[in-house]
């Protein structure tokens, strides 16, 4: 089985804090994805990764910066934590192969809360 | 500008009953559509999928129907039971020559099915 682990389930920071959000992956996938869930907005992804030291924005990056050093793990960090940012933050990956489409499989979740 | 979209927020059955749960996209490069349920506290977990090439995929009691020329996919759960009560997301991918594929979510349904 896939296994997506988040560093933590739950984080409380102040703001201006320098917040860094680990995931790992035990797949060997070379993709992975960070995603932030709010109400009645849904998945909104930030940053993705098909290889190592690779990056790219997706549709809400402000704020937020990535770090991939090694395959298994995709940092999430905020430079300067804001309120604007207390949102439930979502790491998936997915594997890149013959098959066209692959589903993601993701991580159970970390609760940020900016004070 | 939401690509993909669930109209309802909620829905809530009854148990044995039907469930379905609507999807509509508006970008007519997406040709393959995936389902999420999430359960509180968790990640996303896959539930199904549908190529463009179908218009119909069937996984027990879960079913996926596509319509491409209405742009609008639906998901029939039945017979419905109370481990379904969970949030529901429709994604939707199109083909990027076999690298990273990103995945656009609706806003998700919340279904609650009624012992």
């Amino acid at each position: 089985d896939v296994k997506v682990t988040q560093s933590s389930r739950y984080l409380v920071k102040r703001t201006g804090e320098k917040v860094f959000l680990e995931c790992v992956q035990d797949m060997d996938h070379e993709n992975m994805f960070w995603y932030r869930q709010d109400p009645g907005l849904g998945l909104r992804l930030i940053y993705f990764s098909y290889d190592v030291k690779m990056k790219e924005k997706g549709d809400i990056p402000e704020g937020y910066s990535v770090s991939r050093e090694k395959k298994e793990r995709f940092s999430l960090i905020l430079e300067s934590a804001s309120t604007n940012q207390t949102s439930m933050y979502l790491c998936a990956s997915s594997p890149t192969g013959t098959d066209i489409y692959n589903e993601q499989f993701f991580g159970p979740g970390t609760r940020l809360t900016v004070l | 500008d939401q690509q993909v979209k669930q109209n309802s927020p909620s829905l809530s059955v009854q148990e044995g009953r039907i469930s379905i749960l609507n999807c509509d996209y508006t970008n007519s490069m997406f040709d393959y559509f995936l389902w999420y349920k999430k359960y509180p506290a968790e990640g996303p977990t896959f539930l199904i999928s549908i190529s463009s090439i179908k218009d119909k995929n069937e996984d027990g009691r879960f079913t996926v129907f596509l319509n491409k020329s209405a742009k609008h996919l639906s998901l029939h759960i039945v017979p419905s039971q109370p481990g379904d009560s969970a949030v529901y997301f429709c994604a939707a991918s199109g083909f990027h020559g076999g690298a990273t594929n990103k995945l656009i979510f609706g806003t998700g349904t919340l279904l609650a099915v009624q012992p």
